[in-house]
């Protein structure tokens, strides 16, 4: 069945260093694929998404590509801030069907 | 943004009680919600989809009659968790989807169930 891998966390950083949360799946088909944020306390928030190969989801100077040939969906950005401490999740959904499958999520935690 | 809302946000009950949990999209009318389940530092896991008017569809080695899902109104639906145990302890998050297929889904702030 379809599902998502996504680096084991926790992952800390220093305040303004390059942040890189690799994801790759597993999908028949053309999934959709998306990274939702939680930050403490709070519910899920979609962060972005991309639809079709290629394609790059861009947010909160998050960035991810779509890449079928590496069945990857890595999140990158370039200079992390301490308010982006979280739990990261990758994420999928196969074609028109509306279950979204979730990878375990990566905990990330910024240092001033 | 689209808003949904969850209530309670926590609660704690003794074993053998059920609760009830509610879910409701503030501005849109969701046709269909979800209900994941969260254990600590995990990922979520769907327990079940939630259409307006119909009987819920369960994955798979859920029990349907421990999660009792209501969907009555197009802003509103419900889990019970029936005779509950410590097992059932865990945070439970829901989504509702704006639209049909492909619509996005909206994520609620969750609820966090402990079973004394």
């Amino acid at each position: 069945g379809d599902s998502v891998t996504q680096m084991e966390g926790p992952v800390t950083l220093s305040e303004e260093a390059f942040l890189t949360i690799n994801c790759t799946y597993t999908a028949t088909g053309y999934p959709s694929l998306f990274w939702y944020v939680q930050y403490p306390g709070e519910g899920l928030q979609l962060l972005l998404k991309a639809t079709k190969a290629d394609d790059k989801g861009s947010n909160k100077g998050f960035e991810a590509t779509y890449r079928k040939e590496t069945t990857s969906f890595h999140l990158e950005k370039g200079s992390v801030q301490v308010s982006d401490s979280a739990v990261y999740f990758c994420a999928l959904r196969s074609g028109s069907a509306s279950k979204i499958i979730f990878g375990s999520g990566t905990r990330l935690s910024i240092r001033p | 943004g689209a808003v949904v809302s969850q209530h309670p946000s926590w609660v704690i009950c003794k074993s053998g009680t059920s609760v009830k949990i509610e879910c409701r999209s503030l501005d849109f009318q969701a046709t269909t919600m979800f209900w994941y389940r969260q254990f600590p530092k995990q990922s979520l896991m769907l327990m079940a989809t939630s259409n307006e008017g119909s009987k819920a569809t369960y994955e798979q080695g859920v029990e349907k009659d421990k999660f009792l899902i209501n969907h009555a109104s197009l802003t509103l639906s419900t889990l019970t968790v029936t005779s509950a145990h410590p097992e059932d302890s865990s945070f439970y998050i829901c989504s509702a989807r704006q639209g049909t297929g492909a619509g996005e889904q909206y994520f609620g702030p969750g609820t966090r169930l402990t079973v004394t």
